[in-house]
């Protein structure tokens, strides 16, 4: 069983500026089939990468993804105000797992 | 427009059982394997069962097996989970999601549903 580990908890940025956030696995991750989630309070996630740097349809260009094996990283260029939520990182190289969540705040 | 619609959920009594499903538009049903996510109030994503684009094929979290079954009718493009022995740890929001890719069983999730609250308490 893979575990995911995503980190910081929190991440207090304010708009414009850039945000990093890290996704770290157990064991290699097969075939970079990493995936990240934005969840908004009281909406379903949305799909923001795939296969660890596709974006989704939609998604805009200031989203980011990278890494391979077990790390992985999610990038916003520029934070606007519509980015501040909680991003998830998920496996599907064997079965599925999610990580536990990183908040984005505003500072 | 890709679309899950969810109905089912509710209040029920640890021990208990109910049904939830979801009725798929928009995409070829059967040629997409589909899952079910729960999120526990304040709590993280989890996983909770897959099944194949022809429902073949299912998996299920460890905590779920021999308690939920997962199933697919996919002559009117609805996905069910039906769960019994439930417990208060159960208790969640439900989501029903599309696999994106053309992963069988492990896949990642591009449509997502409402999402259907399940409160399990006496």
């Amino acid at each position: 069983e893979i575990v995911l580990t995503q980190s910081p908890g929190i991440l207090s940025l304010s708009p414009g500026e850039r945000a990093t956030l890290s996704c770290r696995a157990s064991q290699s991750v097969t075939s970079s089939y990493l995936a990240w989630y934005q969840q908004k309070p009281g909406q379903a996630p949305r799909l923001v990468i795939y296969g660890a740097s596709s974006r989704a349809t939609g998604i805009p260009d200031r989203f980011s993804g990278s890494g391979s094996g077990t790390d992985f990283t999610l990038t916003i260029s520029r934070l606007e105000p519509e980015d501040f939520a909680v991003y998830y990182c998920q496996q599907y190289g064997s079965s599925l797992a999610f990580g536990q969540g990183t908040k984005v705040e505003i500072k | 427009e890709e679309q899950l619609l969810q109905s089912g959920g509710g209040l029920v009594q640890p021990g208990g059982s109910l049904r939830l499903s979801c009725a798929a538009s928009g995409f070829t049903f059967n040629s997409y394997a589909m899952g079910w996510v729960r999120q526990a109030p304040r709590k993280g994503l989890e996983w909770v069962s897959s099944i194949s684009g022809s429902g073949g094929g299912t998996d299920y979290a460890e905590f779920v097996k021999g308690r939920f079954t997962i199933s697919r009718d996919n002559s009117k493009n609805t996905l069910d989970l039906q769960m019994k022995s439930l417990r208060a740890e159960d208790t969640a929001v439900y989501y029903c999601v599309k696999g994106g890719g053309w992963g069988i069983l492990a896949f990642y999730m591009d449509v997502w549903g409402q999402g259907a609250t399940v409160t399990v308490s006496s």
